[in-house]
């Protein structure tokens, strides 16, 4: 099993519409968990960390289930801009940080 | 705030000849560093951590390598470079509250 799964998409949405991705993780005893966004041919850049009590950044809204293991992502009245890869991040749990992504999810918001 | 450098952004090189890149950091000490690799339409692999000078970690057997010769700098390396090894390369700082990456490069082996 991958220690980060998510679903691959593409998700094709219209200008506006409310569009949610979902991640789930294998490691229970993970604590620090991020969403990232890729646009094409680029570097991932970091969209924002997701907290226990969940947290609102604008549009988007991100919220942890600790007991399902799983994280989400919500974004409210879609752009255009919006279109791009959506990466959901955990960070291992030993001092090395290292940040272990899932694949991706695709993000189409068409006019 | 930190940022950081990788180069070249592009490279195509043919199958057996030897690779480095380059990677620093600026704005932070002792970083935790990583490099990353992305085939083509796939998720982004670990290749290699450090967590100092000279501690190199490696996630997943290969012809490449690393070094950490400075605080602030990171190394990919590889003797003789194989088709498998074309990807996007990404150098990566991270202090546990998530991490930024550096532009990254296009390597093509043909």
């Amino acid at each position: 099993r991958k220690e980060v799964e998510q679903d691959p998409g593409p998700f094709n949405v219209p200008e506006g519409a409310t569009v949610a991705f979902n991640c789930t993780y294998s490691n229970s005893a993970s604590q620090s968990f991020f969403w990232y966004r890729q646009d094409c041919r680029k570097e991932p850049k970091l969209l924002m960390s997701v907290y226990s009590s969940g947290n609102e950044d604008g549009r988007f809204t991100a919220q942890l289930n600790r007991a399902s293991q799983y994280i989400s992502l919500l974004i409210r009245d879609s752009k255009l801009s919006d279109s791009a890869t959506y990466l959901c991040v955990v960070n291992s749990m030993d001092s090395s940080y290292k940040l272990i992504f899932g694949s991706g999810t695709r993000l189409l918001v068409r006019p | 705030s930190q940022t950081i450098h990788q180069w070249p952004a592009t490279l195509v090189q043919p199958v057996g000849s030897p690779l480095s890149l380059e990677c620093t950091v600026e704005g932070t000490s002792n970083p935790n560093l990583y490099w990353y690799r992305q085939a083509a339409g796939r998720g982004l692999q670990l290749l290699f951590y450090s967590v100092g000078i000279g501690q190199i970690s490696s996630e997943v057997p290969q012809n490449l390598s690393a070094s950490r010769p400075q605080d602030r700098q990171f190394i990919l390396s590889s003797k003789k470079l194989l088709l498998s090894d074309s990807g996007f390369y990404l150098c990566a700082w991270s202090s546990g509250q998530g991490g930024n990456f550096g532009p990254g490069t296009r390597l093509t082996v043909t």
